[in-house]
């Protein structure tokens, strides 16, 4: 059973237009998340984490957490065609093993 | 930013050879990882290692699979003997602490042939 799971699996936006992703775990011990973006052929870089209940922006990013239902989004405002690349969600607990979702591929369209 | 180097970056072998992926991480870091991502597919923990042992391992760390760091120097994985099914690219990590963000190498992919 995939214990994160993404939604879409694919966006296109225009280039400045907003991506919004989903990532929401099954797992009730989950402390942590995390969003990792990896362009094609490269490794994964932390975009973002978020660990309490709430909001938290950096620049043209937004990450939401509600850890009731352990759901997360991450929004892209004012997305660049460098924004085209695979979002993973990852989870964990208090531990280093990070659990990713499939990822979502976003495409930025110029 | 913190930088983790990996070699080779890619790596072709006949099925039933031996292979060592190296990593080199973080300088200052204290917590080594190996994760799997076959072609399109999810990025899955194969094992994490702190402090000289291996902490925790996946399903997918086979018996043929092992990992070290002797004296500081390259965390390695080494698997032998090869399968088909080992044909992935395979990302190392570290972090300062368990519950830190951890850095990925730009992954060694290895070809089962």
């Amino acid at each position: 059973q995939q214990k994160v799971q993404q939604s879409p699996e694919s966006l296109i936006v225009p280039e400045g237009g907003m991506a919004s992703l989903n990532c929401t775990s099954s797992d009730r011990n989950v402390d942590y998340f995390w969003w990792y973006r990896q362009h094609s052929g490269k490794s994964p870089k932390m975009l973002m984490s978020i660990f309490s209940n709430g909001e938290k922006e950096e620049g043209r990013f937004t990450v939401h957490l509600n850890k009731a239902s352990l759901h997360t989004s991450l929004h892209i405002r004012d997305s660049q065609p460098s924004d085209s690349a695979l979002y993973l969600c990852a989870v964990n607990t208090n531990t280093g093993k990070l659990t990713f979702g499939d990822g979502t591929v976003l495409t930025v369209k110029p | 930013g913190p930088k983790v180097l990996q070699i080779p970056s890619h790596q072709i072998i006949d099925m039933g050879q031996m292979v060592t992926l190296n990593c080199d991480p973080v300088s200052n870091h204290l917590y080594f990882y190996w994760y799997k991502q076959i072609l399109g597919q999810q990025m899955e923990f194969l094992v994490n290692f702190y402090n000289g042992k291996v902490m925790e391992k996946s399903k997918l760390f086979k018996d043929q699979f092992s990992v070290e760091r002797p004296d500081g120097s390259y965390f390695t994985l080494k698997i032998q003997p090869t399968a088909l099914e080992d044909s992935a690219v395979y990302f190392c990590a570290s972090s300062l602490e368990d519950t830190n963000t951890l850095y990925f190498g730009a992954g060694t992919r290895l070809s089962v042939l």
